[in-house]
């Protein structure tokens, strides 16, 4: 789980499009995965989460889809808003209450 | 209810010197997780702390080091900083950990000069 020399993807949209932000995991006995939304001067905001016995929860405007045969997430935002313009982060819960994270992705949102 | 509350929000210090950051959980909540975050690395876990007792540890030195009270209140300490310290320190808390949901503080941002 660890990334060196971050370079995060960014994903634009346009306010009122769908955004989907996609994460690959590494550890396949990982059974329980969190997204998170991080704005410039905060801590990690909680999104949404899943366990490996689903492959679809959907919550408030998001959805997490998660295929554990290519060990994939994904967070779908339906009708972005300028509000949604942060850093998401994916992350696997290991043993121990460990929490493995994503290297990030930055989603601009244009008005 | 409160959210995660850490302190102090920002912290300048010397090399060589060392530092205490304080985490309270939220409510009812006992487990308190801690993660270092720059931006070469990312968001690196530090250690887990439940019930007073470490449940687990990241891949850091024996500088860092941290402990939790019977409250669940967690304090971390690094010693004899260095400058690639510096960076933003979160603290997590879950209720029970293992699976459960995990919320973060707003974090210390430690800048070692």
């Amino acid at each position: 789980g660890e990334s060196v020399g971050l370079h995060l993807p960014t994903l634009s949209v346009q306010e009122g499009d769908n955004s989907i932000i996609n994460c690959a995991y590494s550890n396949s006995a990982s059974d329980y995965f969190i997204w998170y939304k991080q704005e410039s001067g905060k801590g990690p905001q909680f999104i949404i989460d899943i366990r490996s016995n689903m492959d679809k929860r959907q919550g408030q405007r998001v959805t997490v889809l998660l295929n554990k045969t290519v060990k994939h997430l994904s967070l779908q935002i339906a009708a972005t808003q300028p509000g949604d313009s942060a850093v998401y982060f994916c992350a696997e819960m290991e043993y121990g209450n460990k929490l493995v994270f994503g290297a990030g992705t930055i989603l601009r949102v244009k008005s | 209810k409160a959210g995660v509350t850490q302190t102090p929000r920002y912290l300048i210090k010397t090399r060589g010197q060392q530092v205490t950051l304080s985490c309270s959980p939220i409510s009812g909540h006992r487990s308190v997780s801690w993660y270092q975050q720059t931006p070469g690395q990312g968001l690196q876990f530090l250690f887990e702390y439940f019930s007073e007792t470490q449940r687990n540890k990241g891949n850091f030195p024996g500088r860092f080091s941290g402990r939790q009270f019977s409250n669940s209140r967690s304090e971390m300490n690094v010693s004899t900083l260095e400058l690639g310290d510096s960076a933003l320190y979160l603290c997590a808390s879950s209720l029970l950990g293992q699976g459960t949901e995990a919320f973060f503080g707003q974090g210390t941002r430690l800048t070692v000069v």
